[in-house]
């Protein structure tokens, strides 16, 4: 069973602020690193499926990157708004299966 | 396109009763996963369909959980009967041919 960890497991950023978070994986056998935001009662939502060493992926204000030789992804957000509040969940995985971290719950200061 | 729908949205009930939760992924979405989510942690997956067919249900409780896909298209997840520690957020989600999952709002279970 794959250990993944994300950190830190809460944070509270001043709107305006950038941040990241890490999710730490096994490096050994790779396929592809998720990341999903989840708002409180809404669906979890798809971010970005990294698949490739180095990989850089931006959506928006939002950026993540990967590195699958030491088994590391961090997630960026620029200029933190309310609307990012939410939980932050990244899952390693194969073409069927993904594991989840326990997730980072970002709030935004007003 | 609409997305992953599930019902209901949130059910409370006391432990020994039975409960089941229904989800229609998105049309032609061939995998469907079930996913059990608790408070503080990742959600964790259930069990896994192709089509009709069971992939993966290594992790599901099977002495109280079932699931079925009986037509390969909607889902019914059962708990029967149900404990305090079934307490959680039960989400479904589908996928067609690429890796990315799409996963529904989700059913509260609260067992008192």
């Amino acid at each position: 069973i794959l250990n993944v960890e994300q950190s830190p497991q809460s944070l509270h950023v001043q709107e305006g602020d950038s941040t990241n978070f890490t999710c730490s994986f096994p490096s050994s056998n790779f396929y592809a690193l998720h990341w999903y935001r989840w708002e409180t009662a809404k669906s979890p939502e798809a971010l970005f499926v990294m698949t490739l060493n180095g990989d850089e992926k931006k959506k928006g204000r939002i950026s993540a990157t990967l590195n699958t030789k030491e088994g590391y992804s961090y997630l960026y957000i620029k200029g933190s708004q309310p609307e990012d509040s939410a939980t932050y969940l990244c899952a390693p995985g194969g073409a069927q299966k993904l594991v989840f971290g326990q997730g980072t719950r970002l709030t935004i200061n007003p | 396109e609409a997305g992953v729908a599930q019902s209901p949205r949130y059910k409370i009930i006391e432990k020994r009763q039975s409960v089941a939760f229904w989800c229609n992924p998105i049309s032609g979405h061939a995998t469907l996963y079930w996913y059990q989510q608790i408070l503080g942690q990742g959600p964790k997956l259930l069990i896994q369909f192709q089509n009709n067919g069971v992939v993966d249900d290594s992790q599901l409780p099977k002495d109280r959980f079932s699931a079925e896909r009986l037509k390969g298209v909607d889902s019914t997840l059962k708990i029967q009967p149900a404990k305090l520690e079934d307490s959680a957020v039960y989400l479904c989600a589908s996928r067609d041919a690429g890796l990315a999952q799409y996963f529904g709002p989700g059913t509260r279970l609260l067992v008192l």
